[in-house]
């Protein structure tokens, strides 16, 4: 049941930039922040963006995030084989009183 | 360096109950809001509820009947129950930190490495 809507895929070879939306409401994105994570299967997700646009340590400058109204986007420059993975927003949604993720948005790097 | 990882039975029965804990080295429990949160095969996250370390929760309107989370501080640990569970509950449970304080940030980090639990007779 997921909230926040995004792109089912995304692509782009090495080098290219891609970008990712992610549509909310006025009840999550609208008056709360924004966060984004990356997933492998198997793997623990692990977090990108955190407060709409923050980077945690680690994370490089290539990837950057903004937000505008009720949306959000992730964008990755310089393209990596190691960007391949299922990319999910999420926000707190003050209707439900709860956290809400995206429907996600798989990267392929051809 | 703060870790957890998800414990529990990977099959369960139709109408049984799915219960999980989440052990976390590196960090007090006492401290912060700890989430479950779950991915059924071939689909998205969706959030389960969380503990705050005082023992409040919170949990997701559409599982709240079936759920319950509690904290055990004497083990760094916390856990999650669901009662009469489908093959609907089928999925990846990833336990998760929320670094709040007074209430929660929005982002989780870090995860669980997460449990398959498949319900089926």
């Amino acid at each position: 049941q997921s909230v926040l809507t995004q792109p089912p895929s995304a692509s782009g070879t090495p080098g290219q930039s891609v970008t990712m939306s992610c549509s909310g409401s006025g009840s999550n994105i609208g008056t709360d922040t924004v966060s984004w994570y990356q997933h492998l299967p198997g793997t623990a997700p692990k977090l990108l963006i955190y407060s709409n646009d923050q980077r945690p340590s680690g994370v490089p400058d290539r990837l950057s995030a903004s937000t505008s109204g009720t949306s959000a986007s992730l964008a990755i420059s310089g393209l990596q084989s190691e960007d391949e993975g299922d990319y999910y927003c999420a926000s707190w949604d003050n209707s439900l009183n709860g956290y809400v993720f995206g429907t996600g948005t798989k990267v392929t790097v051809l | 360096q703060v870790q957890l990882q998800e414990s529990g039975p990977g099959l369960v029965k139709p109408s049984g109950t799915l219960s999980l804990t989440c052990s976390v080295s590196g960090a007090s429990i006492t401290n912060f809001f700890w989430s479950w949160i779950r991915q059924p095969p071939g689909k998205g996250l969706e959030w389960i509820g969380y503990v705050y370390y005082s023992g409040s929760t919170s949990y997701n309107p559409s599982l709240r009947s079936r759920l319950s989370i509690s904290l055990d501080r004497s083990r760094n640990q916390f856990s999650m129950k669901l009662t009469s569970v489908t093959a609907a509950d089928t999925a990846v449970y990833f336990c998760a930190r929320d670094p709040g304080s007074a209430s929660p940030s929005s982002w989780f980090d870090p995860w669980g490495q997460g449990t398959l639990v498949t319900v089926s007779s």
